[in-house]
Order: C-alpha cells, then structure tokens, then sequence
C-alpha cells in the first residue's frame, strides 16, 4: 500500500510564476490536508479537504493561495505569482474516513518550492 | 501566547541516557495530542498519541495533564536512531481536524 505520494519534490520558480503542488493521499483515504514549514519553523496548517469540497481553510493566506481536491485525481496546492516568502516545505498528510478528531494523519514526503 | 510551545532545544545526551522533553498548550479544550518526530528536511511521522491515563510505547513514555496542560515525552536508554526534532501536535477544540504543531525540541544522541 503505497503512502502519501507528493510530487514534485522540488520545485525552483521565479518570482511571478505559478506553483502546483500535487498529493495523491493513500489508497482508501477520503481526506487530505496541507501543511507549509517556513525554514527554521514549525509546521502551519493551511487547508483541509475532502473529495470535491474544502472543510477548513482557515489557515490559508487570503491572497494567491488555492486548494482542490477533485472527485478524480490528485489534491492540488496552486500558488499564483509566487514571492520569496512563499519558499517553504508543503507537506500533504491524508486521514481515512473515520472519527474526527482520532484519526491518524500520514504525511507525504513533502515539496521543497524555492523562489528566486 | 503560542497554542503550542515547547523547548527548542538542542538536546544533546549520550547514548544510553533517558531524556524528557516538555510542552505545553494554551486551549485547554483541546481535545487530542500526539508526539511526532520528524527527521532533517523529511516528513513528521507520528511517534505516539497521548492520553490522560498515560500510555508507553517500549522506551517512550508519554503523559498528559489536562489540569496543567501539559504534555511530556520520556525516552529511556536513548540510541544514536532517536536523533531527531520531536513535535508536540494538539488538535485545538473547535477544530475540524487540523493539527496544531510546536516548533520542535531537537534531539542529537551522541555516540
């Protein structure tokens, strides 16, 4: 049973640009979250979602910052004209369905984006 | 206040030694705790939840007190493996399930 798959797992762009971060959550999971760790820090919820809905993005910046997570595919992190400060580690964790605040969360090996 | 705080660390101790680090959390209605490790530049990974009655896990014993909201993290007989940056996580009352991480103790077991 393959785990949390993330790719890519470095990601270089300039400032401007797009970034599109992918998780593919573990086969049977339902619910995916994003995760950012800013160099030197601890790691920062940013969204929650299920299959085709967001539950909680309270943690996500208000500005170019949007998730997905579509009924097929992978969950989709998109970041719109990246800044430096945008360079981080973007960690996907996915949950299976089950009691809310029990379930285990399983981390991907995280994406490394690093602006210029 | 931070919701999560912990000693940063580091933590430097020989082999074989028992270690404990600490944590603490601002919202006392929160509802679960864990203790992960996470290794250089790689994903947490969860080492232990934690329950009010205390549970252990061979070398690791982990302990809540809600009175003081307060979490701890005991390694006994510590190996060169358990060098790491140990994560206090808390998921906050009222929170759909987000994990609510410290900043990490670093750990570094010395030979």
């Amino acid at each position: 049973n393959a785990g949390v798959m993330q790719n890519p797992r470095h990601l270089v762009r300039r400032r401007g640009q797009e970034a599109r971060l992918r998780c593919s959550p573990m086969k049977g999971h339902s619910h995916v979250y994003w995760y950012r760790q800013l160099p030197e820090e601890g790691l920062k919820f940013m969204v929650y979602l299920q299959k085709e809905n967001i539950i909680d993005e309270s943690g996500m910046p208000k500005e170019r910052f949007s998730a997905e997570f579509p009924k097929e595919g992978p969950s989709i992190l998109r970041i719109q004209q990246v800044v430096r400060g945008d360079s981080a580690a973007y960690f996907c964790a996915s949950s299976p369905i089950g009691q809310a605040s029990t379930d285990t969360q399983y981390f991907g090996p995280g994406t490394r984006l690093t602006v210029l | 206040r931070k919701e999560v705080e912990q000693d940063p660390g580091p933590f430097n101790v020989p082999e074989g030694a028992t270690v404990a680090f600490n944590c603490t959390y601002s919202n006392s209605a929160s509802q679960s705790f864990f203790w992960y490790r996470q290794d250089c530049r790689k994903e947490p990974k969860l080492l232990m939840s934690v329950y009010s009655s205390g549970n252990e896990d061979g070398r690791f014993t982990a302990q809540l007190n809600r009175a003081s909201q307060y979490i701890s993290l005991l390694i006994r007989d510590s190996k060169l493996s358990d060098s790491a940056t140990y994560l206090c996580v808390v998921i906050p009352s009222g929170s759909a399930r987000q994990l609510t991480f410290g900043s990490g103790t670093q750990l570094t077991v010395l030979p």
